[in-house]
């Protein structure tokens, strides 16, 4: 059966430090998010990314985040400066093409650490 | 703005009994639900889905309601197996970009 796939599984950095998180979404998907989860908390969005580009992003997504598809299979999310805030799981989803009513399908999920 | 609420945090019901998971949402134009399924250090797994055209939507086990007007899902599951254990989440959708919104969620304990 088709997943999504991150690497790693975790991610353990200093403060002030730049990560990327990697996520290969299901090949013939077209819409790609990152979500993330602080511990104990609520599965929460960061951003869309559809037509190489992203469509929509919540206010955590910051200048400190980008994201980028760089050659057609993966799918990142860079920190540029990691703060403690930024500890959590860390989510990539793809949605199948064709309809955005459908479910999104999500990888096993990154766990950044900040020390 | 919590626009999808699960008020209860955890739930614990026997084995073959049913589990009753409650979700509101305070958004309208929230068009399409999900519910998602997710173990420690797994993501959510889909589990099902309601369009708001529909008010019932069965997949085996699990059933899921929507009242439009009183803006809340829920989802049933019987008969409940201990294999179902595990955080549940809500999950609300309305924009063009598929974005989710989702609850707190809810940890299922079903006891053997």
């Amino acid at each position: 059966e088709p997943e999504v796939t991150q690497t790693p599984s975790h991610q353990v950095t200093q403060m002030g430090q730049e990560v990327i998180l990697r996520c290969v979404p299901i090949s013939n998907h077209l819409y790609f998010y990152w979500y993330r989860q602080i511990l104990g908390q609520k599965v929460e969005f960061l951003v869309s990314f559809y037509n190489n580009e992203i469509s929509e992003k919540s206010e955590i997504f910051d200048d400190q985040f980008s994201v980028e598809r760089p050659d057609g299979s993966n799918f990142t999310l860079k920190i540029r400066s990691t703060k403690l805030e930024d500890s959590a799981m860390y989510f990539c989803a793809s949605i199948l093409a064709g309809g955005l009513n459908t479910e999104a399908f999500f990888g096993q999920g990154t766990r950044l650490t900040v020390v | 703005d919590q626009q999808v609420k699960q008020n209860s945090p955890s739930l614990s019901v026997q084995e073959g009994r049913i589990s009753i998971l409650n979700c509101d949402y305070t958004n309208s134009m929230f068009d399409y639900f999900l519910w998602y399924k997710k173990y420690p250090a797994e993501g959510p797994t889909f589990l099902i889905s309601i369009s708001s055209i529909k008010d019932k939507n069965e997949d085996g086990r699990f059933t899921v309601f929507l009242n439009k007007s009183a803006k809340h899902l829920s989802l049933h599951i019987v008969p409940s197996q201990p294999g179902d254990s595990a955080v549940y989440f809500c999950a609300a959708s309305g924009s063009n970009t598929g974005k989710l919104i989702f609850g707190q969620g809810t940890t299922l304990q079903v006891k053997p």
